[in-house]
């Protein structure tokens, strides 16, 4: 079975303009959330995504966004980009019901500089 | 929400040796609590998990083990070898259903040969 994979892998991109990130589960998982990853806080949640709808959002501003699909892929939005916003973006993908609705596997990331 | 402690944030130990990391965690409703390895430069892959049901969990040299009533839980690496050098992560679960992770600040394991 095929892990979870996201595109692209490297980014750079200039403070103000904005970049939308993609992220394809394990097939058969249909829930998605995504983390930033930062030397200085660690993988921090920024929401999760469950059959096309948002279940959970973390403490993030509301330039931060993201969708999901019918086929489970999912994207995440982050607008007029500001330098902290540079991190490795992590999805992770699960079943998102039952007793293993919570066992997370993730993606390579999205290694995100910000000029 | 739930947050979750981790420590240390460094550990050094010999090739051979035991390496224990601890974490704590202040939702008692949390039921589910991961580790991830992740080496440098590639993704968090989960390594062993508990859920609340259970006290200890074992995988060949590495273990888990879960205080309920203390909220916190250990990863146990026993006979550590070089390629155990990673950052280890523990989590837990967001209570309600969802499928959402708190993550512990990380330690970073470093095994000398």
């Amino acid at each position: 079975k095929a892990g979870v994979t996201q595109t692209p892998r490297y980014l750079i991109k200039t403070r103000g303009q904005q970049v939308t990130l993609s992220c394809s589960p394990i097939s058969g998982h249909r829930s998605v959330s995504w983390y930033q990853q930062t030397p200085g806080q660690g993988l921090q949640f920024l929401f999760e995504y469950f059959s096309e709808t948002q279940r959970n959002k973390g403490n993030f501003p509301g330039r931060f966004s993201g969708r999901q699909f019918s086929n489970s892929r999912s994207e995440m939005n982050v607008s007029t980009l500001e330098l902290g916003d540079s991190a490795l973006y992590l999805c992770a993908s699960s079943l998102g019901t039952g007793a293993a609705r919570d066992e997370q596997y993730f993606g390579p990331g999205t290694r995100l500089t910000v000029t | 929400g739930e947050n979750v402690e981790q420590h240390p944030s460094t550990l050094s130990v010999q090739e051979g040796d035991s390496a224990v990391i601890k974490c704590t965690y202040s939702d008692s409703a949390s039921n589910y609590f991961p580790w991830y390895k992740q080496e440098l430069g590639k993704r968090p892959q989960l390594i062993i998990d508990i859920r609340s049901n259970v006290g200890e969990k074992k995988d060949q040299r590495i273990a888990v083990t879960l205080n309920k009533t203390a909220k916190h839980f250990s990863l146990h690496i026993t006979e550590t070898q070089p390629e155990d050098s990673a950052v280890y992560f523990c989590a837990a679960s967001s209570p309600g259903g969802y499928s959402t992770l708190t993550f512990g600040k990380g330690t970073m394991l470093l095994v000398s040969p």
